[in-house]
C-alpha cells in the first residue's frame, strides 16, 4: 500500500510560469515532509523540506504548502526554468529518524 | 565536502556471481541506507542502518545484505545476483533530528 503518493507521473510546463507539484499521503503519523530534485547521473538532492506545523515554507523560487487535514502537499516553483527540469520525489516521514517513504517522482519538463 | 561516496558507479555482471557495492560518507551519520530505483516505481528502501551494528530490512530486501561493522561505511552485498535486481542503486546518510537525506551518486548494476 502506497503510503506517499505523486499521481502525475509527468509534467510540462512553460518557462516563466508556475510549476506545480503535488503529494498526498496516507499515514496520519508523518510529521515532516521533504522535496527531493534528481538529474539524470546524480543522486536525488534535498530541496525543501515543512514541519506539520507549518502550513507553509518558502525557499525562493521554491515554495511547499501543506494541507494536513487533506493530506496533502504540494510544491510551487515560480517562476519556473529549464534547470528545473528534473525529477521531483516527495518524501515523509513519522517522528524520531523513522525512515524516509518516497513517492514515485514527477518528471517536470520546462520548455523554453 | 561532505558527501556519500558509491562505488562503482557502474556495474555489469552475470547471474549468481557475488558482489558488493560500496557506500562511504565523511558526516559522522549514523543514519544510513540503500535504495534502488526502477521505473514507474520511484525509490523503494532496501535496508537501512541506524548506527553500528544496527540494521533493518526496508520494503524490498529479498536478495540483499548489508553491514554496518564501523559507523561511516555500510556496504551492499548480493550474494547471488539476479536479473531482477537490475537497478540503479543509491546509498544515503542522515543526520540527527529532521534533518535530510545525504544521496550518493548512484550506482546502474546490470545482471544478466
Amino acid at each position: 500500500d502506497q503510503q506517499v503518493k505523486q499521481n502525475s507521473p509527468s509534467l510540462s510546463v512553460q518557462e516563466g510560469r508556475i510549476s506545480i507539484l503535488n503529494c498526498d499521503y496516507t499515514n496520519s503519523m508523518f510529521d515532516y515532509f521533504l522535496w527531493y530534485k534528481k538529474y539524470p547521473a546524480e543522486g536525488p538532492t534535498f530541496l525543501i523540506s515543512i514541519s506539520s506545523i507549518k502550513d507553509k515554507n518558502e525557499d525562493g523560487r521554491f515554495t511547499v504548502f501543506l494541507n494536513k487535514s487533506a493530506k496533502h502537499l504540494s510544491l510551487h516553483i515560480v517562476p519556473s526554468q529549464p534547470g528545473d527540469s528534473a525529477v521531483y520525489f516527495c518524501a515523509a516521514s513519522g517522528s524520531g529518524n523513522t525512515p524516509l517513504v518516497f513517492g514515485k517522482g514527477t518528471r517536470l519538463s520546462v520548455i523554453a | 565536502e561532505a558527501q556519500v561516496t558509491q562505488n562503482p558507479r557502474y556495474l555489469i555482471t552475470v547471474t549468481g556471481k557475488k558482489l558488493t557495492v560500496t557506500c562511504s560518507q565523511n558526516m559522522n551519520h549514523e543514519y544510513m541506507s540503500w535504495y534502488r530505483q526502477d521505473p514507474g516505481l520511484g525509490l523503494r528502501q532496501i535496508y537501512y542502518s541506524m548506527n553500528v551494528e544496527v540494521t533493518d530490512k526496508g520494503d524490498v530486501p529479498e536478495g540483499y545484505k548489508v553491514s554496518r561493522k564501523e559507523k561511516r561505511n555500510f556496504p551492499l552485498i548480493l550474494e547471488s545476483p539476479s536479473p531482477n535486481q537490475t537497478s540503479l542503486y543509491f546509498c544515503a546518510s542522515m543526520g540527527q533530528g529532521n534533518s535530510p537525506l545525504h544521496f550518493g551518486n548512484g550506482t546502474r548494476l546490470t545482471v544478466t
